[in-house]
Parts: C-alpha cells; structure tokens; sequence
C-alpha cells in the first residue's frame, strides 16, 4: 500500500517570497494533518482537516499560512509570505478518519506520516 | 511549562545496555499516550502505545502513572538499530490531536 506523498522534498525561497506543499494522503484516509517541525523540536500541528472540512487550525498562522482540501483527498499549504522562521520540516499526516470523541486510556487512531518538505528561508 | 516535556539527550549507551526515557505531560485531561521514533531525517513512525496497565514489545516496556503525569520507555538489550530521536506523544481532547515533545536523541555505539 503506498504510503502518504509530499512534494517537493526540499525548497529554497527567500524571505517574502511564497511557496506551497502538496500532501497525497493514504488512499481512505478521510483525516490530513499538517505539522511543522523546527529543527531540534517536535511536530507541531498546523492543521488538521476531516474530509474537506477544518478540524483544528488554532495553531496555523492565519495571517500568512493557507491550507485547503478542497475534494477531501489531497492537500496543498502555502506560505505567503514567507519568513526566515519559517524554516523548517513540513510534514503531512493523514489516518482512517473514523475515531472521534474520547476514549480512556486506549490508543487514538494512528497517524501516518509522510516524508516531508524541507524549507529553508534565506 | 511545556505541554510534554522530555529531556532532549543525547543518550550515548553501548550496545546491549538498557536505557530509560522519561517524558511528563501537563494536561490531567489528556487520554492517550505513544512512543514515536523518528530516524535521522525521516518522518516520525508510531512505536508503541502507553497503556495504563503498561505494555511491552519485544525489548521495549512503556509505563503510564496518571498520578504523577509521567510516561516512561525502557529499552532492554539496546541495538545499533535502535539509534534515533524518540518522541514522547499526548493525545487531549476530541479530533485526534496528538502533542509531541521535543523527543529525546539515543545513539547506540558499539
């Protein structure tokens, strides 16, 4: 089964410039997370789609960060413009999309996560 | 205070040894918890889930005291495979959301 596919895998752009990821997620999988991690941290949730729809992008930077699903399938993140601290790993997650609410103490659905985009900002 | 905290390492063990990552979460309401392990410029991969009761695979042993807010991984019988960044995960609230920690960097050297 192939996996989650990002392209491209690595980007230069300079400071103010724009630039856009695009995420394939496993085929059937109704959930797409987006996750940046800086170098030396941990992924950190951008946003997280179900289907077309918005789940959770309280931590995406709205004023320069855009993200859209718009068939439920794949999904592109743009950064425009972009800042030298934007530098980092962008990784696109995708699961089945069928867990929902709470559950105590067992596991969560599990993400899978595709390669990443490097991004560098001169 | 940071949402997970763990201590980023490195941990230089030889091979065979056995080495304990610790990791504390802040938030009481957070349901579920994993191990991630991320090589050396690849993606993150699930390792194991926590459970309550602790669980085990092979040579790693995970352990959860909701009490204390603290998840443990032990790794027995360490490998030169075994070298990578573990990451400490907390899953809180509705939508699947996982939190990450900064991960914590293990070399295994002969």
């Amino acid at each position: 089964e192939a996996g989650v596919a990002q392209s491209p895998r690595y980007k230069i752009i300079e400071k103010r410039q724009s630039v856009a990821f695009w995420c394939n997620p496993i085929s059937g999988h109704a959930t797409l997370y987006w996750y940046q991690q800086i170098l030396g941290q941990g992924p950190k949730l951008l946003i997280q789609f179900q289907n077309n729809g918005v789940v959770d992008d309280s931590q995406l930077p709205k004023d320069r960060f855009s993200a859209e699903r718009l068939k439920g399938v794949d999904s592109t993140l743009k950064i425009q413009p972009a800042k030298l601290e934007d530098s980092a790993v962008y990784l696109c997650a995708s699961s089945l999309g069928l867990w929902t609410g709470r559950r105590s103490g067992r596991a969560g659905e599990t993400q899978y996560f595709g390669p990443g985009t490097r991004l560098l900002v001169l | 205070r940071k949402e997970v905290e763990q201590d980023p390492g490195p941990f230089n063990v030889p091979e065979g040894a056995t080495v304990a990552f610790n990791c504390t979460y802040s938030n009481s309401a957070s349901q579920s918890f994993f191990w991630y392990r991320q090589d050396c410029r690849k993606e993150p991969k699930l390792l194991m889930s926590v459970y309550s009761s602790g669980n085990e695979d092979g040579r790693f042993t995970a352990q959860l005291n909701r009490a204390s807010q603290y998840i443990s991984l032990l790794i027995r019988d360490s490998k030169l495979s075994d070298s990578a960044t573990y990451l400490c995960v907390v899953l809180a609230g509705g939508g699947n959301k996982l939190t990450f920690g900064t991960g914590t960097q293990l070399k295994v050297e002969l």
